[in-house]
């Protein structure tokens, strides 16, 4: 079993429309919590950082629950651009800064 | 400022043949790391450099891969008798101070190698 999991998708979501994605991990030592945005061929870009309290950056929320040990991720009002892979990333403790990434939710988003 | 930069950008290699891919982090970072990215997954941590101290390569998959950055800036991984299971991104990145810090200092990656084993 993976340590961090994702739905591979893909979401095909007409533009407008509100996505979630959602991702689980194994250990629940763990120090911290990103979603970063891969384009195709392209290097991933850190997203934003996932507080317990939940955060929000524009169209954008995610949400930490650490009873459970998963991590999500909306998108309100999809864009054409917003398509991309997007991969959960988590820092065990003890791991220094060594990122842990699930294999990543590719979303399509279509006029 | 100029970002993280790999290179070659491609590489195709002939199953047996050595590889030596090379990244450029930014400068003045202190913390370098080489993720491996398969088709269709996420990255996969190789190995970790604090400065020229090689801290961690847990990660790298046999000792036919090596890593070195001998004067804390550039970094070279190295690949003796690729397979065809080597084929994948190489993914290079850096930040900006080293471990034992609370809060993550952001890691930012290069454009990566796309290596071709035949």
């Amino acid at each position: 079993r993976k340590e961090v999991e994702q739905d591979p998708g893909p979401f095909n979501v007409p533009e407008g429309a509100t996505v979630a994605f959602n991702c689980t991990y194994s250990n629940s030592a763990s120090q911290s919590f990103f979603w970063y945005r891969q384009d195709c061929r392209k290097e991933p870009k850190l997203l934003m950082s996932v507080y317990s309290s939940g955060n929000e950056d524009g169209r954008f929320t995610a949400q930490l629950n650490r009873a459970s040990q998963y991590i999500s991720l909306l998108i309100r009002d999809s864009k054409l651009s917003d398509s991309a892979t997007y991969l959960c990333v988590v820092i065990f403790n003890n791991a220094g800064n060594m990122l842990t990434f699930g294999g990543g939710t590719r979303l399509m988003v279509k006029p | 400022g100029a970002g993280v930069s790999q290179s070659p950008r491609y590489k195709v290699a002939k199953r047996g043949q050595d590889v030596a891919l090379r990244c450029d982090p930014i400068s003045g970072h202190v913390s370098l790391f080489w993720y491996q990215q398969a088709l269709g997954q996420g990255p996969e941590f190789l190995t970790y450099f604090q400065n020229e101290a090689q801290l961690d390569k847990s990660g790298l998959p046999s000792d036919r891969f090596f890593a070195e950055r001998p004067e804390g800036s550039v970094s070279t991984l190295k690949i003796q008798r690729t397979q065809q299971e080597d084929s994948a991104v190489y993914l290079c990145a850096s930040s900006l101070v080293g471990r034992g810090y609370s809060s993550y200092n952001e890691q930012f990656f290069g454009p990566g190698t796309r290596l071709t084993v035949l």
